[in-house]
């Protein structure tokens, strides 16, 4: 079964860097696309990046496009969010989420399939 | 950028409800509307996508129907493990927008 398990969270002082792993199991990790999307406290989910299926091509919200940078490892099945020139407002659990579209003559469809659990992210002095 | 509005925000409704909740588009985005439950501590589920395909797994019970700027999703007949925030998104243009959320809890 499709697994998506975030790491790399933690405590980080404003302006300091820190990385995100997402390691995916269950499926061909090279054929889709992947996301992370995040979601502060007590708040609605955010869409962070999207990295295309064999990583040359990267897209971001304007909110963290210049600092944040989203990478895959094909051979390792795991994608990546370097995270830099943090803020408090990227405080957030973070979720790494397998893109999912189809189309049709009428519809291009696509959606956030599978997600991981997600890992946390304080930063904080 | 694409707003997405939900309404109720939150949603007090008992075990055998039918129930709906409303998502309203900024502006016209086909039907590349999706909806997702979420529980406390746990990552987004993906109960419709496309406006109204159920995703493969999901009960029979959750529906979703809307085009352009306006859609819903209905429960059925609430289960207890129904109570949940659901959110919807839409895969129309990037960025990719959710609304703010509706949380669905016991009467």
């Amino acid at each position: 079964q499709v697994q998506l398990v975030e790491s790399g969270g933690g405590v980080v002082q404003p302006g300091r860097s820190l990385r995100l792993s997402c390691a995916a199991s269950g499926f061909t990790f090279s054929s889709y696309g992947m996301h992370w999307v995040r979601q502060a406290p007590g708040k609605g989910l955010e869409w962070v990046a999207l990295i295309w299926y064999d990583g040359r091509n990267e897209v971001y919200a304007d909110s963290v496009r210049g600092r944040f940078t989203v990478s895959r490892d094909n051979s390792e099945n795991t994608m990546y969010l370097q995270m830099n020139s943090l803020r408090a407002d990227d405080t957030a659990v973070y979720y790494c989420a397998r893109d999912a579209r189809y189309g049709s003559a009428t519809l291009n469809a696509e959606y956030f399939e599978h997600w991981g659990q997600g890992t946390l992210v304080t930063v904080s002095s | 950028d694409i707003q997405m509005t939900q309404f109720p925000s939150s949603l007090s409704a008992s075990v055998g409800d039918r129930v709906t909740i409303t998502c309203r588009a900024s502006q016209s985005i086909s039907s590349n509307l999706n909806w997702y439950q979420q529980k406390p501590g746990k990552g987004p589920k993906l109960l419709i996508h496309a406006a109204s395909s159920l995703q493969s797994g999901v009960p029979s019970r959750f529906s979703g129907s809307g085009s352009g700027t306006d859609f819903t999703l209905t429960i059925s007949s609430l289960q207890p493990e129904d109570f949940a925030t659901y959110s919807c998104q839409q895969s129309y243009s990037t960025p990719y927008t959710f609304g703010q959320g509706t949380k669905l809890e016991i009467k």
